[in-house]
């Protein structure tokens, strides 16, 4: 079965400063993965995904993700953070053709 | 170009009462899943529509029923309202098979609360 650990509920961190929001996931086979993006109020954005080929992807709004095999890893990281990117942030593991996802981040910016 | 349009925005409902959540996707797309995520969880698949039948199913209870009609738009029905239905219910939209995975758009969602 199929399954992802976010290992951080919630992750503070300051304006201008960088971040790593954590992602494991489970899988006996290969599998796609996916990191979404939740505002206040709101359904999910795709953030960026990882299909196959170059192991480091980049995605919308200076996010990027690197994905480490031999680790089950799938970690999310920006250089520089803004007070904008204050939301929920999910990974989500699909083979299936469903998503299955973690029990979130909650990354906070504080000014 | 519309993405996908989910109604109502929010619901009161009391428990025993059933529910219909609408949803219509993203132009071009022809699958529609629909997800649960109760407060402070991630999202958790309820079940797919394809061709207006029933393509997969996750660990929801023969109460959660849905149908998808000949134009793609879709409908959750839920009976029997328990508290613990108490939810946003988001609807994603996709193109079929091996394209689905790449491509899902997301509502906004229905909140549902049960009293």
């Amino acid at each position: 079965a199929q399954s992802v650990t976010q290992l951080d509920s919630q992750v503070p961190v300051f304006e201008e400063a960088p971040v790593e929001l954590r992602c494991n996931y489970s899988s006996s086979v290969s599998v796609y993965l996916f990191w979404y993006v939740q505002y206040p109020n709101q359904g999910l954005q795709l953030l960026l995904k990882y299909l196959s080929g170059s192991t480091l992807v980049k995605g919308i709004n200076g996010f990027e993700a690197e994905f480490n095999k031999s680790q089950t890893s799938f970690h999310l990281r920006k250089p520089s953070v803004h007070i904008s990117d204050t939301a929920e942030y999910f990974c989500a593991v699909s083979k299936t053709d469903k998503l299955i996802f973690g029990t979130g981040t909650r990354l906070q910016v504080f000014p | 170009d519309a993405g996908v349009t989910q109604s109502p925005t929010h619901l009161i409902k009391t428990r025993g009462q059933q529910v219909t959540l609408r949803c219509s996707p993203k132009s071009g797309h022809d699958t529609v899943s629909w997800y649960q995520q109760a407060l402070g969880q991630g999202p958790q698949f309820i079940f797919q529509y394809y061709e207006e039948e029933e393509r997969q199913r996750g660990n929801f209870p023969d109460r959660f029923s849905g149908h998808q009609f000949p134009n793609y738009s879709s409908e959750l029905n839920v009976n029997a309202l328990l508290l613990g239905d108490s939810a946003l219910y988001l609807c994603a939209s996709s193109l079929a098979w091996a394209e689905s995975n790449y491509g899902y758009t997301f509502g906004s969602g229905t909140r549902l609360t049960v009293v």
